[in-house]
């Protein structure tokens, strides 16, 4: 079946430290991928997508490139802020179906100023 | 994009009660989505709501637990009937814009049930 693997949280990091937080997935074909973030009393916003091998999504500073050989997207920033803390949710959505998000369990990431 | 608004944002209910959470969005939508993410995990689909049709659950999820009302296309009630203790979740309504392969979502309700 389809599913979402992330490295487990939190990650506590030091402001301006570089921020990778892994994701694998399992999937038939080529699923669209995802990274959203959900702040502190908010609800999931979109960050940055990629719908097919080798796109660089990236929004905010963020990046994650689709790796169809090791069923990646693992997001980076190369120097975080003391407001990105939130939590981190990898998805895809499967070949199979145009709208059924599957979540990875999240990260929650806190950077201390 | 679309805005979402999600009512309540958060409520405290007694075990065996049941309460219903609204969904607004400010354009017509064709398919509504509820989600549970209960604590410290990760987001679960509960069903599907079509306008015009019944909503169409995920496994583990039914409609006597979790009726849902779709009567037009920017509006969505979900239900949870009978709480239990493990109802304790944030329940998160979701559209999709087909355009542009984004769902966005309401900021959810966080319930606590005791």
């Amino acid at each position: 079946g389809n599913s979402v693997t992330q490295m487990e949280g939190p990650v506590t990091l030091s402001e301006e430290a570089f921020l990778t937080i892994n994701c694998t997935y399992t999937a038939t074909g080529y699923p669209s991928l995802f990274w959203y973030v959900q702040y502190p009393g908010e609800g999931l916003q979109l960050l940055l997508k990629a719908t097919k091998a080798d796109d660089k999504g990236s929004n905010k500073g963020f990046e994650a490139t689709y790796r169809k050989e090791t069923t990646s997207f693992h997001l980076e920033k190369g120097s975080v802020q003391v407001s990105d803390s939130a939590v981190y949710f990898c998805a895809l959505i499967p070949v199979d179906s145009s709208y059924k998000l599957i979540f990875g369990s999240g990260t929650r990431l806190l950077v201390r100023p | 994009s679309a805005v979402i608004s999600q009512k309540p944002s958060r409520d405290i209910c007694q075990r065996g009660t049941s309460l219903t959470i609204q969904c607004q969005v400010d354009s017509q939508v064709t398919m509504m989505f509820w989600y549970r993410q209960q604590p410290g995990q990760s987001l679960t689909l509960i069903a599907t709501a079509n306008q015009g049709s019944e909503a169409t659950y995920e496994s583990g999820f039914v409609i006597d637990k979790f009726p849902i009302s779709r009567p037009n296309l920017t509006f969505s009630t979900l239900t949870v009937s009978n709480m239990s203790p493990e109802d304790s979740s944030i329940y998160l309504c979701s559209v999709d814009r087909p355009e542009s392969t984004e769902a966005f979502f309401g900021q959810g309700t966080r319930l606590t049930v005791v």
